[in-house]
């Protein structure tokens, strides 16, 4: 089964860039990457997903390397709004289906 | 276009009692699933559906039990609730039966249900 190993929590500076890292060694061949933000007292919601490569869309960019064993959140110029937990999902398979489990996320304080 | 609406928001019940939280989605999605959340904790599955008529058992199963009659509904029932069941609860569906994390798809989540057993 897949599993995916994040850093628990970092901190940045306001106007920085913020770089994520998240291993999934076990990544199956048909398997796509998301990443999902959750604000406090929210529900997650979808920010970037990929296959291989580089994926960039108006909030974030998502890098994965060819052997797709990790990949790299990329969040440009982060603000105050931008601190909240991140998680890195792939997929699991069991008899034929797939279920969806997170991780601990990533929890990013952005600071002033 | 409503999503994934979860009722109710919050909820106090006391040790022994049952309910149900509800989840309907409007989205024709076959694949919907609850996850509890406790403080400062990641999202932990509960169960998870595939399709009308089929459920499965998540990461932490025992003391819930779920049903899905419809494409559209998928309740959690406590059956006796506990003090360790306090949690927030998010019922989240996506398309297809393979989930959120392959074939592009996205996963869509309700806004939670805070339940507190005293």
């Amino acid at each position: 089964l897949a599993k995916t190993t994040q850093p628990i929590s970092m901190d940045s500076y306001e106007g920085q860039e913020v770089n994520i890292t998240c291993s999934h060694n076990n990544i199956a061949t048909n398997d796509y990457i998301t990443w999902y933000q959750q604000f406090p007292s929210q529900g997650p919601r979808f920010i970037i997903q990929g296959y291989k490569t580089k994926v960039t869309n108006e909030v974030a960019s998502l890098f994965i390397p060819a052997d797709r064993k990790s990949s790299t959140l990329s969040l440009p110029r982060v603000s105050l709004s931008d601190t909240a937990v991140y998680y890195c999902l792939v997929g699991e398979r069991s008899g034929g289906y797939q279920k969806v489990t997170f991780g601990t996320g990533t929890k990013l304080q952005v600071i002033p | 276009n409503a999503g994934v609406t979860q009722t109710p928001k919050f909820q106090v019940l006391k040790t022994g009692q049952s309910m149900t939280l509800q989840c309907a989605q409007d989205m024709n999605h076959e694949y919907m699933s609850w996850y509890r959340q406790d403080p400062g904790m990641g999202l932990r599955l509960i169960h998870y559906s595939v399709g009308a008529g089929i459920t499965d058992q998540g990461e932490v199963p025992n003391g819930y039990n779920v049903s899905r009659s419809t494409t559209e509904d998928f309740p959690l029932r406590l059956l006796s609730a506990a003090p360790s069941q306090t949690s927030v609860y998010f019922c989240a569906s996506s398309y297809a039966r393979q989930g959120a994390a392959s074939s592009g798809n996205t996963i869509y989540f309700g806004e939670g249900s805070w339940l507190t057993v005293v």
